[in-house]
């Protein structure tokens, strides 16, 4: 297939280990954030939300953390599997309805 | 549910030609964005309809740049004419409402202008 972005941060991970992703975002008054999966020749793909008054928040597999100090955030993947390769998106939402993507981070899973 | 449809799925153009995408959104779905994604990079929002008003085109190059929603439903970008930065994917969204955060994305078109 074709690639989503051949210049990307990556991370490799062995198959059936945890997975870490970080993001960092840029405005302070950021409330609402969302990560993203986007597999080759696909469009991003909805993982999970969080909202700036939590600071942890689990789905199945999937953990985002939020740290409104340092303005990072995280995706905790659980178990990883070969069908978590993809690239990964954190976005920022300001209150409002334009949401900001990041540049993304390409995860690779070894067999 | 069906989800966002997109097309074409890829498109070769030579700069200053004119391209046109079209998007069928999830039904029901009252707000649809489009997004300019170029490779290496996340996707950058160009322009967000709510029905068939532009709620922020503010991204959206104007001199080149145009999009419709007739009837609040499907709807077209129009590049005219093309260069060669516009090389890209071209992401359609949509979402139930402009509050709503999480969109569903189509596949996009890949636009290559040589």
């Amino acid at each position: 297939g074709e690639s989503v972005g051949l210049h990307l941060p990556t991370l490799s991970v062995q198959e059936g280990d945890n997975s870490i992703i970080n993001c960092a975002y840029s405005n302070s008054a950021s409330d609402y954030f969302i990560w993203y999966k986007q597999e080759s020749g696909k469009g991003p793909q909805f993982i999970i939300d969080i909202r700036s008054n939590m600071d942890k928040r689990q789905g199945q597999r999937v953990t985002v953390l939020l740290n409104k100090t340092v303005k990072h955030l995280s995706l905790q993947i659980a178990a990883t599997q070969p069908g978590d390769s993809a690239v990964y998106f954190c976005a920022e939402n300001t209150g409002g309805f334009k949401t900001i993507f990041g540049a993304g981070t390409r995860l690779f899973v070894k067999a | 549910e069906a989800g966002v449809a997109q097309s074409p799925r890829y498109k070769i153009i030579e700069k200053r030609q004119s391209v046109a995408f079209w998007c069928n959104p999830i039904s029901g779905h009252a707000t649809l964005y489009w997004y300019q994604q170029i490779l290496g990079q996340g996707p950058k929002l160009l322009i967000q309809f709510q029905n068939n008003g532009v709620v922020d085109d503010s991204q959206l190059p104007k001199d080149r740049f145009s999009a419709e929603r007739l009837k609040g439903v499907d709807s077209t970008l129009k590049i005219q004419p093309a260069k060669l930065e516009d090389s890209a994917v071209y992401l359609c969204a949509s979402s139930l409402s402009s509050v709503t955060y999480g969109y569903t994305f189509g596949s996009g078109t890949r636009l290559t202008v040589v």
